[in-house]
């Protein structure tokens, strides 16, 4: 099957932890986004990478981090420095940052 | 002004009711538009893309008003399964989306 795979479904973390969410696409697309979604919110870009071994920091970038090693692949780590990381996290992928934007299943982040 | 913005609603419609939602944008640069469907706690789908001289996808409808600087999407005859969030999007000058907060739009039998 192709397409877009996000995991884990949900994710629980104590507070001061590192967590590092998954995205993973099949689709030989070459830029990947990042968005979080909060209640009642629109989704606010967290990172975005337009080529593999590329990355640029989006709207809300403080206390994460990226890694674009792969093309298909583009994990997000939640670092112990976000302040209120309990959000549904997004991951989106296109063919070239112009074309439409796809979106995996989400990831659900709950710090305890 | 922000970026882009939508109505919040709830929108509750009876069934076969005709619905529209607009959202305006503040860069009058934008040339990319879309519409989401966004289902309960499940990631946005795309509905559609939102071209110059307006589109039509079945009971959908959806139009660009440069000069005003708002999308609309209209949907006729509704279904109880158009129940949803419907978020408008604005192509950023990166490549990445900006979101409208969504309108949730709620269809009664």
């Amino acid at each position: 099957d192709g397409g877009i795979t996000q995991s884990p479904k949900y994710l629980f973390r104590k507070e001061g932890q590192n967590v590092t969410l998954s995205c993973e696409q099949n689709l030989n697309h070459d830029a990947m986004y990042w968005y979080r979604q909060d209640p009642g919110q629109g989704l606010r870009l967290i990172y975005y990478s337009q080529i593999v071994n590329d990355f640029q920091k989006g709207d809300i970038a403080e206390g994460y981090s990226v890694s674009r090693e792969k093309k298909e692949s583009f994990p997000l780590t939640v670092t112990s420095a976000q302040k209120n990381p309990t959000a549904f996290y997004l991951c989106a992928s296109s063919i070239t940052p112009t074309d439409t934007q796809y979106f995996g299943p989400g990831t659900r982040l709950t710090v305890l | 002004r922000k970026e882009v913005e939508q109505d919040p609603g709830p929108f509750n419609v009876p069934e076969g009711a005709t619905v529209a939602f607009n959202c305006t944008y503040s860069n009058s640069a934008s040339q990319s538009f879309f519409w989401y469907r966004q289902d309960c706690r499940k990631e946005p789908k795309l509905l559609m893309s939102v071209y110059s001289s307006g589109n039509e996808d079945g009971r959908f409808t959806a139009q660009l008003n440069r000069a005003s600087q708002y999308i609309s999407l209209l949907i006729r005859d509704s279904k109880l399964s158009d129940s949803a969030t419907y978020l408008c999007a604005v192509r950023g000058s990166q490549g990445n989306l900006i979101f409208g907060k969504g309108t949730k739009l709620s269809v009664k039998p």
